[in-house]
């Protein structure tokens, strides 16, 4: 069974920084692209970032290029979200996210809530 | 980046009748080299993650009952529910995967009239 499991999540200030991970189990990590995708309070689901299986290509969106970094630990089977200078906006429940074939996702975690506030 | 727009943003169905939800694409989503929509659909519980329903716009993902189908080419899709069941209350995302940024639908809500 593929397990997804987020953490990480906190409560920041505005301009701080916070790392997500996501540990996973169940299938061949290192053979799958993975994402991070979120979502505000209330609203609905924006795609973060995606990231190749071997770590070679890396994609954001516009909103958190510069700011946030995929990353992935193929030993440990673990994906990474790096997130500096947040913003109130980045405020959501962020979740890790299986890619398969071309870009559809096939298996989510539970996710993990960021509160950027002061 | 391509921008999926959904209609209607709510929707009351009666239990047993068919529901039909749209998704239009800001740009083609059809990939000539392989004809294929680069388009999928989602459904998401009050306070659990998003489920995959449909992939290549059509594909239904094993485990979705026969009654989720997916239709449309290029810029218009559609999700249909064909007999409502009380399980189907949901909020439903298009998303579309074509090239290296995705993008998803506002959202529809799907209630029971």
């Amino acid at each position: 069974e593929v397990q997804l499991v987020e953490s990480g999540g906190d409560l920041v200030q505005p301009g701080g920084s916070l790392r997500l991970s996501c540990a996973t189990s169940g299938f061949t990590f290192s053979d799958s692209w993975m994402s991070w995708v979120r979502q505000a309070p209330g609203k609905g689901l924006q795609w973060v970032a995606n990231i190749k299986h071997d770590g070679s290509e890396k994609y954001y969106v516009d909103s958190v290029e510069d700011r946030f970094t995929i990353s992935r630990d193929n030993t440990k089977k673990s994906l990474y979200l790096q997130m500096n200078s947040l913003r109130a906006e980045d405020t959501a429940v962020y979740y890790c996210a299986r890619f398969r074939g071309q870009g559809w996702f096939d298996s989510w975690g539970q996710g993990t809530l960021v509160t950027v506030s002061s | 980046d391509i921008v999926m727009t959904q209609s209607p943003d709510s929707l009351a169905v009666s239990l047993g009748e068919r529901a039909t939800i749209n998704c239009k694409s800001s740009q083609s989503v059809l990939y000539s080299s392989n004809s294929k929509n680069y388009l999928a659909w989602y459904q998401q519980k009050p306070g659990q993650p998003p489920k995959l329903l449909i992939y290549w716009a059509s594909t239904r993902e094993s485990g979705v009952p026969d009654r989720f189908s997916g239709s449309g080419s290029g810029t218009d899709f559609t999700l249909t529910i064909s007999s409502l069941q009380a399980e189907d209350v949901a909020v439903y995302y298009c998303q579309q995967y074509y090239g290296t940024r995705f993008t998803f639908g506002q959202g529809t809500k799907l209630e029971i009239k």
